[in-house]
């Protein structure tokens, strides 16, 4: 099973800041299949990103996703209010299924 | 609109059984895949398995070995999750998922259900 090590595990920051989510596979994640979603209390996740650095349908410039082999990053250039949620990163090229990261926190400083 | 409508909170006593729903409109059912995935209270999510809603293959989590059954009915459009013998430990929010390309059943996921609360409480 490819393990999925996200971090930090609670990142404190303003509005406007820079947000750097880490997720590290314990083996290399074939074709770069990692996505990103974030999610707010009460609500199912949200797909922010696939493929690693691909963005979904609707979501804004500010998110990027970058990374390869084991290690991905999700960039948030500048938070909005909005952007304050936990982020979870997943892998889905182990033929032997999907996981799922720890999440990651993001809360406003 | 495309969307997954899941079944209601579930109330059940440990060694019991809980079978929910999940039911698709908008799409064509039997194009796209339905993954189940878990949320422990206050905790990450946990994939479960799938189930391919054109020919009905199906996969689980080694996790859930013996435990979980996932079928679909396309008469219906609903996929189902069947989990057996439950522990409290299966407290959960439990959602259905849609992978966003048709046909490839092992992708990120677009469309998601609203969730169902199952309760395990002796």
């Amino acid at each position: 099973e490819v393990v999925l090590t996200q971090s930090p595990g609670t990142l404190s920051l303003s509005p406007g800041e820079r947000a750097t989510l880490s997720c590290r596979a314990s083996q290399t994640v074939s074709s770069n299949y990692v996505a990103w979603y974030q999610q707010t209390p009460g609500q199912a996740p949200r797909l922010l990103i696939y493929g690693a650095s691909s963005r979904a349908t609707g979501i804004p410039d500010r998110f990027s996703g970058s990374g390869s082999g084991t290690d991905f990053t999700l960039t948030i250039s500048r938070l909005e209010p909005e952007d304050f949620a936990i982020y979870h990163c997943q892998q889905y090229g182990s033929p032997q299924g999907v996981t799922f990261g720890g999440g990651t926190k993001v809360e406003i400083k | 609109q495309v969307q997954l409508v899941q079944s209601g909170a579930e109330v059940k006593k440990p060694g019991a059984s809980v079978k929910l729903s999940c039911k698709a409109s908008g799409y064509t059912f039997t194009s796209y895949g339905i993954h189940w995935v878990r949320q422990a209270p206050g905790q990450s999510l946990e994939w479960m398995g799938w189930i391919n809603g054109g020919n009905g293959n199906s996969k689980h989590s080694q996790k859930f070995q013996g435990r979980v059954t996932i079928t679909r009915d396309t008469s219906a459009n609903t996929a189902y999750m069947h989990l057996s013998n439950l522990r409290s430990e299966d407290t959960a929010l439990y959602y259905c998922a849609r992978p966003m390309k048709m046909i490839i059943v092992l992708y990120a996921f677009d469309l998601w259900g609203q969730g169902t609360l199952v309760t395990v409480s002796s």
